[in-house]
């Protein structure tokens, strides 16, 4: 069981706008950056989404990360057929001294 | 360009050690941490720990203590991951994946990742 909190699916038509939730703590999320993987299959995780909001240089500005209290989302906009992965939340937490991430969220488009 | 390549699959027995090795290059060794990360076949993403290579100090997951080692070799600029004692629910692809930047290598923002090695537990 993930310390962060993620809806296990989430889909959407193309062109639609989608967004994927991630609940954490004070111990984490309310205090510490996140940070948002895509996987697609087979593959190693991507790095889409850094110090809450960031995009990395090269990911589409379809997708952005946001921070309010403990939870953080991450929201694709214009979804493509492309998009369709799994996504992970990932955050430091105190208590544990250590990186959690959450369960990860699998995108289907429609 | 920043690289990171992985040794091949393993296959161990239960109570058996792994050492899977990530080798580096196209960037400055010591200056950026090194997380390792698991995944059992289709679960999520598990962090094992994380290594700095200038001191080699390393920080583990509370799950991992005692039965995980990380270290480098600067000379070869390459990590190692070692595992011990292991049993049928380590079966998992591991991954070496690089600190972005080199301030503050704990937080996992990780930019640059192997390719993964698949570890098989069977008796």
């Amino acid at each position: 069981q993930s310390v962060l909190t993620q809806p296990p699916s989430a889909s959407g038509t193309p062109g639609q706008r989608v967004t994927i939730s991630c609940s954490g703590s004070s111990s984490n999320v309310g205090t510490k950056y996140v940070y948002w993987y895509q996987q697609l299959p087979g593959r190693a995780p991507q790095l889409l989404i850094y110090d809450n909001d960031q995009r990395r240089p090269g990911v589409p500005d379809r997708f952005s990360g946001a921070k309010s209290g403990t939870s953080a989302s991450l929201a694709i906009s214009g979804l493509r057929s492309e998009d369709e992965a799994d996504y992970y939340c990932a955050a430091r937490d105190d208590i544990l001294s250590g990186v959690i991430f959450g369960g990860g969220t699998k995108l289907t488009v429609l | 360009q920043v690289q990171l390549v992985q040794s091949g699959a393993e296959v161990k027995k239960p109570g058996a050690s792994v050492k899977v090795s990530c080798k580096t290059s196209g960037y400055i060794f010591s200056n950026y941490y090194m997380h390792w990360v698991r995944q059992a076949p289709g679960q999520g993403l598990e962090w094992m720990g994380v290594i700095n290579p200038d001191g080699a100090g390393t920080t583990y997951s509370q799950k991992f203590q005692g039965r995980v080692t990380m270290t480098r070799d600067t000379s070869t600029s390459t990590f190692y991951l070692e595992l011990r004692s292991l049993k049928s629910d380590d079966e998992a692809v591991y991954f070496c994946a690089r600190a972005t930047r080199d301030t503050y290598g704990y937080n996992p923002d990780l930019a640059y990742w192997g390719q993964g090695t698949l570890v098989t537990v069977s008796s």
